[in-house]
């Protein structure tokens, strides 16, 4: 069965850091998305991607966040200078080409620690 | 804008109880209803879904029903297990647009045996 694969599965990282989040969402999908969940908290939306651009951006996603599509097949979501509260699980997900009523397919998720 | 109400946690439950966890949404339009299971330490995991409704979604002995009129999806088993210990999200996703999720706060359910 196909899945969307995240790696790492856990990142430790100094303040001030650049980390790279990685993604392979399923292959044929369409849009792509990145979640975060802070620790015991709701899952929140982030950014959606489709046509190689964003697509939508929540009030999280500010500066320090970027998205890629490098090479068709990975999905990265890049933050420039790591602060303490982006600790937190960071899901990536993928949806077919019919968005509507479909259902997004999540990865495992990678748990960022900021120290 | 859309949002998702879901009763607080967590939820306690003896092996073989009945279960229910409210789900309420605000919408416009019709949006599509999900829920999705977060065991320890594992990613989402899609229990069941609904896209419009009176649609009922069911998986692994749960159920829920898309209903228009109450704007709920409410979750329901008949007799839980141990092993359906885990948070239990709902969610709706837009009709248009980015189709992103919004999701609710999650219930923490915990069945003793």
């Amino acid at each position: 069965e196909p899945e969307v694969t995240q790696t790492p599965s856990h990142q430790v990282t100094q303040m001030g850091q650049e980390v790279i989040l990685r993604c392979v969402p399923i292959s044929n999908h369409l849009y792509f998305y990145w979640y975060r969940q802070i620790l015991g908290q709701k899952v929140e939306f982030l950014v959606s991607f489709y046509n190689n651009e964003i697509s939508e951006k929540s009030e999280i996603f500010d500066d320090q966040f970027s998205v890629e599509r490098p090479d068709g097949s990975n999905f990265t979501l890049k933050i420039r200078s790591t602060k303490l509260e982006d600790s937190a699980m960071y899901f990536c997900a993928s949806r077919g080409v019919r968005g509507f009523g479909t259902e997004a397919f999540f990865g495992q998720g990678t748990r960022l620690t900021v120290v | 804008g859309n949002s998702v109400t879901q009763m607080e946690g967590p939820v306690t439950l003896s092996e073989e109880a009945f279960l229910t966890i409210n789900c309420t949404y605000t919408a416009t339009g019709y949006p599509s209803l999900f829920w999705y299971v977060q065991y320890p330490g594992e990613g989402l995991q899609l229990l069941l879904k609904a896209t419009k409704a009176d649609d009922k979604g069911s998986n692994k002995g749960f159920e829920a029903t898309y209903r228009k009129e109450t704007t709920s999806f409410h979750l329901e088993k008949g007799s839980v297990q141990v092993s359906d210990s885990a948070v239990y999200f709902c969610a709706l996703s837009a009709t248009s647009g980015t189709y992103k999720y919004i999701f609710g706060t999650g219930t923490r359910l915990k069945v003793l045996a």
